[in-house]
């Protein structure tokens, strides 16, 4: 059964970082295009970011350009983010979503909140 | 950016009622859309891909239509379990994805 389980959410303050994790099972990861999405507390979907299947090509919203990073390792199954410099803006459920080269999110992980906060 | 707007807001109806959702796009984006259903305190699932072709294990009653710029999620007959937000996505600039802000289907 696939699956797709975020961690390493949490509070942290303005300023700092914290690298998200997401480990799959279930699918051929190493095939599959991943993505974050985000959804700040009871508002809308907004995507973050993107990752190719062998990690040779990404993209991300002008928001985090420059502070986020995704990152990808096909022999663990798992998918990172590493977001530095968070802001207040940066609070939100972040979901991972696998991707089977459409650019639809057909499976979505649970979510990790993260919270910037002083 | 594609911008994608939804409407209505928010829709009250009853079970069994028809269900008709908007979204409309900023510039054309062809037939590469989505629809996904969100229920409070989940994930959100795709139901609707490339406009009118449902997802794996969607029920008959969901029906997605349009190209171009305009779109429309329909249920045909609302069932307890339907009220939820609804989300479009587009994929036509796939460097820089976009979502609508959503409808949330309530009961009436």
């Amino acid at each position: 059964q696939l699956q797709l389980v975020e961690s390493g959410g949490g509070v942290v303050q303005p300023g700092r970082s914290l690298r998200l994790s997401c480990a799959a099972s279930g699918l051929t990861f190493s095939k599959s295009g991943m993505h974050w999405v985000r959804q700040a507390p009871g508002k809308g979907l907004e995507w973050v970011t993107f990752i190719s299947y062998d990690g040779s090509s990404q993209s991300y919203t002008d928001s985090v350009k420059g502070r986020f990073t995704i990152s990808r390792d096909n022999s663990k199954n798992t998918l990172f983010l590493q977001m530095n410099s968070l802001t207040a803006e940066d609070t939100a459920i972040y979901y991972c979503a696998r991707d089977r080269g459409t650019k639809y999110f057909d499976n979505w992980g649970q979510g990790t909140l993260v919270t910037v906060s002083s | 950016e594609i911008v994608l707007t939804q409407s209505p807001a928010t829709l009250s109806l009853s079970p069994g009622e028809r269900a008709t959702l908007s979204c409309r796009a900023s510039q054309s984006v062809s037939s590469s859309l989505a629809w996904y259903q969100q229920k409070p305190g989940q994930a959100p699932r795709l139901l609707i891909y490339d406009a009118s072709n449902r997802a794996t294990g969607i029920p008959a009653r969901f029906s997605g239509s349009g190209s171009g710029t305009d779109f429309t999620l329909t249920i045909s007959s609302l069932e307890s379990e339907d009220f939820a937000v609804y989300y479009c996505q587009q994929r036509s600039n796939w460097l820089s994805l976009t979502f609508g802000q959503g409808t949330r289907l309530e009961i009436k």
